[in-house]
């Protein structure tokens, strides 16, 4: 079964820094694997999605993702964190039926 | 585009009563997913529907649960009787093809609270 674990449940940055956040995803075939956005009492918010053509992958914001399939890992960066990207970012793998992980609140203070 | 619509966005009851939860997906979306979330647990996928049809719902978590989707611009979650852990936020979302590389566009939510 396909599955995305997340490290760090929080993680609070300073405005201006560089934001990191941790997913490493299990599969045993070519996963197709997303970044979600959460701000408090809405739904969720695509971010970006790795579909096996670039490792790479830009997405909104200014987050960006890389596909690395040897270290199993689909780390979600942006260079300078604003204020407004304080919110709970979740990793996602699709099997037919997404599956997310526990998800990452992130601060950003000022 | 009006996006996902659910209804209510909040929904307070006693136990025991019934609750039905709606949801209105994408014009041309033809997959449906509900998911509950709370803190304990998280993400949950709890069915998902492919052209009006539910394809897995090993996540509906009892029987009291239920879903439908009576036409392709509708679909209900049903939980009777409802008990008070039933309290989540209840999301459903769409997607435009069964394709598994399409993400999904999620609703704003129904918060319910069963007391």
């Amino acid at each position: 079964a396909q599955s995305v674990t997340q490290l760090g449940s929080h993680v609070s940055v300073s405005e201006g820094a560089l934001v990191l956040l941790r997913c490493n995803y299990s599969s045993s075939v070519p996963p197709y694997l997303f970044w979600y956005v959460q701000y408090p009492n809405q739904g969720l918010q695509l971010l970006l999605k790795y579909t096996s053509a670039a490792t790479l992958v830009k997405g909104i914001n200014g987050f960006e993702a890389e596909f690395k399939k040897s270290e199993t890992s689909f780390h979600l960066t942006k260079p300078s964190a604003h204020m407004s990207d304080a919110a709970e970012y979740f990793c996602a793998v699709s099997t037919w039926g997404m599956r997310f992980g526990a998800g990452t609140r992130l601060t950003v203070k000022p | 585009d009006a996006g996902v619509i659910q209804s209510p966005r909040h929904e307070v009851t006693e136990m025991g009563q019934e609750v039905t939860l709606r949801c209105k997906p994408i014009s041309g979306h033809n997959s449906l997913f509900w998911y509950r979330q709370t803190m304990m647990r998280g993400l949950e996928l709890l069915i998902y529907f492919n052209n009006n049809v539910p394809i897995d719902d090993s996540g509906m978590p009892e029987d009291r649960f239920s879903a439908k989707m009576p036409n392709a611009s509708f679909s209900t979650l049903k939980i009777q009787p409802s008990e008070p852990r039933d309290s989540a936020v209840y999301f459903c979302a769409s997607s435009p093809n069964r394709t598994v590389g399409y993400g999904y566009t999620f609703g704003s939510g129904t918060r319910l609270t069963v007391v």
